[in-house]
Formats: structure tokens, sequence, C-alpha cells
């Protein structure tokens, strides 16, 4: 199975910080990884997929990079909105698998 | 609008069973893969089983923890899709949430996701 490894897993940080989450897996799956964002008592919601390509509807202050075995999830400038658990998940191979999660909290 | 609205949650005994249902609207159901992905309480996402579309034979695949005790199922002329679980454990407690996923350049990630179900499994 391929594990994902996601850094930090928790984050405080301010309004109109930049913030980068990365997620490591234990092979390479080239750029088949996606980003989703989880609130509290809700279902998730993808924010990007072939480790860059932006969900439609999400804002382009998210992004995402990488390839291989390391990729990024990045924020530009956090809204308040955007306070919640992040998972990234690799498509590359069976099982599907998700990091463990990054937990991003106001500071 | 896509809905997907999962039922049949519920509390049950360890080696119980219980079969889960979601209703899918507002796309071409019989297109899609579609997974099940599960959330202990407090817990990560963890991928449960999917199965593919007719085009794909209805084949399926199953997380090796689930493997032998769930199926998944589907029936296109209903928009439906399920999961029997059957031989439950304790450490099958979790929020289940019904998953359509689209298919991109061979991969597939989740675009849309119900609003999960509970299931909780003790005695």
């Amino acid at each position: 199975d391929i594990q994902l490894t996601q850094s930090p897993s928790f984050l405080s940080a301010s309004v109109g910080d930049r913030v980068t989450i990365t997620c490591r897996a234990s092979q390479g799956i080239s750029s088949d990884l996606a980003w989703y964002q989880q609130k509290p008592g809700k279902a998730p919601k993808v924010l990007i997929y072939a480790a860059s390509t932006l969900q439609s509807g999400v804002p382009s202050r998210f992004s995402g990079s990488g390839s291989g075995t390391e990729f990024t999830l990045t924020i530009s400038s956090l809204q308040p909105e955007d306070f919640a658990t992040y998972y990234c998940q690799q498509r590359n191979s069976y099982p599907i698998t998700f990091g463990q999660g990054t937990r991003l909290e106001i500071k | 609008e896509v809905q997907l609205v999962e039922s049949g949650g519920g509390l049950v005994q360890p080696g119980g069973s219980l079969r889960l249902s979601c209703a899918a609207s507002g796309f071409t159901f019989s297109d899609h893969y579609m997974d099940w992905v599960r959330q202990a309480p407090g817990k990560g996402l963890e991928w449960v089983g999917r199965i593919r579309n007719k085009a794909n034979s209805y084949t399926t695949e199953y997380a090796a923890s689930v493997k032998g005790r769930f199926s998944i199922s589907r029936d296109d002329s209903k928009n439906s899709l399920y999961l029997q679980m059957n031989s439950l454990k304790t450490e099958d407690t979790a929020v289940y949430y019904c998953t359509r996923a689209i298919l991109v350049a061979g991969r597939t990630h989740f675009d849309y996701w119900g609003q999960g179900t509970l299931v909780t499994v003790s005695s």
C-alpha cells in the first residue's frame, strides 16, 4: 500500500498568512494526488486534483504542486473560512489512501 | 444539482450486519464509478471500496480491512448505491460517506460526497 504522510499534523496561523502543507508518498505516484478540505461535521470537499489542477469553484488562493513523492498545498492568503482539516489522497493505485490530515487553526 | 443521500446507519452489535444505501440525483448515475469512504470518530478518512460502471462490468475493489465482510453493489435503474456490511467489528464504527468518483486522465478523485451516515458497532 502507498502511505501518505502529511506535515505538519497541526498548524496555527493568522488570517492573511501564506501556509503550505506537505504530503509525502511512500513511493512515486506521478501526479496522481488530490487535496480535500473538511470542516467539522461536514463532508470533505475536493480542492485540487492531478496534483495542481484547481477544482471548479475553488478560490484561486489555493494551489497545489509536486510530483513523484512530494507534494504541497499552498493557501496564499488565509481567509477565516479556510480554517479546517486538509487531507491528501493518492489515486495512483489500489488501495486508495489518504494522508492522516493537517488541522489548520486560527492563531 | 448533484445530490448523494445516505441512509441505513444505526447501532448494531458486533458480528451483526447492516446495509447502507445512497440515493443519487442530479447526474447520470450509471456513467460513474461510486465509492464508499468512512471516518471513525475523531479520526481521518479511510477508503472502503469502489464499484465501477456498467462499461467496466461493475467490478469492485475493497480495502483490506473490509474485504470478505463488506460488499458494494448498485442499481442503476434506481440511481442507488449500496454497502452490505457483515461480521461487523467495533472498529467499523464510523461515519460512512457515499462519494462520486470522477475519471480524469485515467485516474479518479471524489468530486461529490454525501452528508454521511453514522454506523455504531457496540454491544
